[in-house]
């Protein structure tokens, strides 16, 4: 069974500029997570989707975040504009309907100079 | 904000020896969950305890929960040098079970 496949893996952005992160959950996992991990400190959810609706998003700072699941499989996350403190891994999960147990993807780190 | 917390920050063992690692938490849980994330990668699932249960096994695994002092232990028993990582446990609370996580805690198994 093919993972949770995350792109870029890496992206060095310079601040104000805008970024955008792809994710593929594992096929038949109608929810879908974008985490920030900030090194040093634990996974933060920022946004959830359950097929392509959203779940919770109370944690998406919304003024610069935006993510879209068209069709309830792949979503994208998008920073715009990027500000110093984005700098961070951003992992996108995923997890059968009404299931505790998360899947990770690799993440993708950003680095905004 | 985070909800668990674990203990120690970071955990230097010996290959062969038990690792006991505690988190602590602070509200209503539906269930309790252990990740495991090796440098640079993402994190994979241990073991999940649900908040009716005190104890679960997986191999060499082991996880505890109080939910009247809101504490968790995760052992893990005959440590290996693979299982070098950071450990987070992660708190399962709402309709939608939404995970919050802890800062982690940082195991070195030395060969």
């Amino acid at each position: 069974e093919a993972g949770v496949a995350q792109s870029p893996r890496y992206k060095i952005i310079e601040k104000r500029q805008s970024v955008a992160f792809w994710c593929n959950p594992i096929s038949g996992h109608a929810t879908l997570y974008w985490y920030q991990q900030i090194l040093g400190q634990g996974p933060k959810l920022l946004i959830q989707f359950q097929n392509n609706g959203v779940v919770d998003d109370s944690q998406l700072p919304k003024d610069r975040f935006s993510a879209e699941r068209l069709k309830g499989v792949d979503s994208t996350l998008k920073i715009q504009p990027a500000k110093l403190e984005d700098s961070a891994v951003y992992l996108c999960a995923s997890s059968l309907a009404y299931s505790y147990e998360q899947y990770f993807g690799p993440g993708t780190r950003l680095t905004v100079t | 904000s985070q909800q668990g917390e674990e203990d120690p920050q970071a955990l230097s063992i010996q290959e062969g020896e038990n690792a006991t690692m505690n988190c602590s938490y602070k509200t209503s849980i539906n269930n309790l969950q252990w990740y495991r994330q090796n440098s640079g990668r993402g994190l994979v699932h241990l073991i999940l305890i649900r908040s009716n249960e005190r104890e679960k096994h997986s191999g060499r695994l082991r996880v505890t929960l109080d939910t009247s002092k809101k504490s968790s232990s995760l052992l893990i028993t005959a440590s290996r040098a693979a299982d070098t990582a950071s450990y987070f446990c992660a708190t399962g609370t709402g309709a939608n079970s939404k995970l919050t996580f802890g800062k982690g805690i940082t195991l070195s198994v030395r060969p």
